[in-house]
């Protein structure tokens, strides 16, 4: 159980363009689902917290209008790099949590982003 | 906010030797978990442990919360090991949110 289905996989596209990522749970109900960003050889840097049915909870130094998160119901959470540019290019992790202090994260396989 | 050290940065083994990790972080934190993630870039969980020991097959893992550190062991090393170890503190962030800090990783590679 608790799995966690991140799509797509990779995408390549040019710079101005806006790259939506969807993030589901497939088998269990994700109160609460968190994104982050790893760069080459680097560590997992959180981006931002959801909780269904409300807004987004960013870390300093995310740009919440230029990653818009979505987290409209229990299974699903969208991230949208909006008008990406080369230095947008990274690995996008999501993951879920049926939510409460004591539950763990399960993560996505990740998205690998390439803005040319 | 928290911060989590790991330790060697890298490691190379010879299959079939065994290893151990260290992650050490600087405050008291509500849980702790290990993570593989191999080439592809797959984050696989290891271990959800506040405090004890864990065995999973040839990997497990001792945190000892009052010392702040945890270290995950990985007997007879095969070569399907190989990736970055990472570990991740769990604090509390108000309500019932929580949040993970990660360590910056163990990249671990097995020889044949």
């Amino acid at each position: 159980g608790a799995v966690v289905s991140q799509h797509p996989s990779r995408v390549i596209c040019k710079s101005g363009t806006s790259v939506k990522i969807e993030c589901r749970s497939l088998d269990f109900q994700a109160t609460t689902m968190f994104w982050y960003r790893q760069f080459p050889k680097q560590s997992l840097m959180l981006m931002a917290t959801s909780n269904e049915g409300s807004k987004a909870t960013y870390e300093q130094g995310v740009e919440k209008d230029k990653f818009l998160i979505n987290h409209a119901s229990l299974t699903l959470s969208t991230l949208t790099v909006t008008s990406a540019h080369p230095e947008d290019s990274s690995f996008y992790i999501c993951s879920a949590s049926r939510g409460g202090r004591d539950q763990p994260q399960h993560f996505g396989d990740g998205t690998r982003l390439s803005i040319l | 906010g928290i911060q989590v050290e790991q330790s060697p940065p890298d490691l190379i083994l010879q299959e079939g030797a065994n290893s151990t990790l260290r992650c050490n972080f600087s405050d008291s934190v509500n849980n702790l978990q290990w993570f593989h993630q191999n080439p592809w870039g797959q984050l696989i969980n290891l271990f959800y442990i506040p405090s004890g020991t864990k065995q999973n097959g040839r990997l497990s893992a001792t945190t000892v919360a009052t010392e702040r550190y945890s270290l995950l062991y990985i007997s007879s090393s095969q070569t399907t090991d190989s990736g970055v170890y990472f570990c991740a503190a769990v604090s509390y962030s108000g309500g019932s949110n929580y949040k993970l800090t990660f360590g910056k990783g163990t990249l671990l590679t097995v020889n044949p």
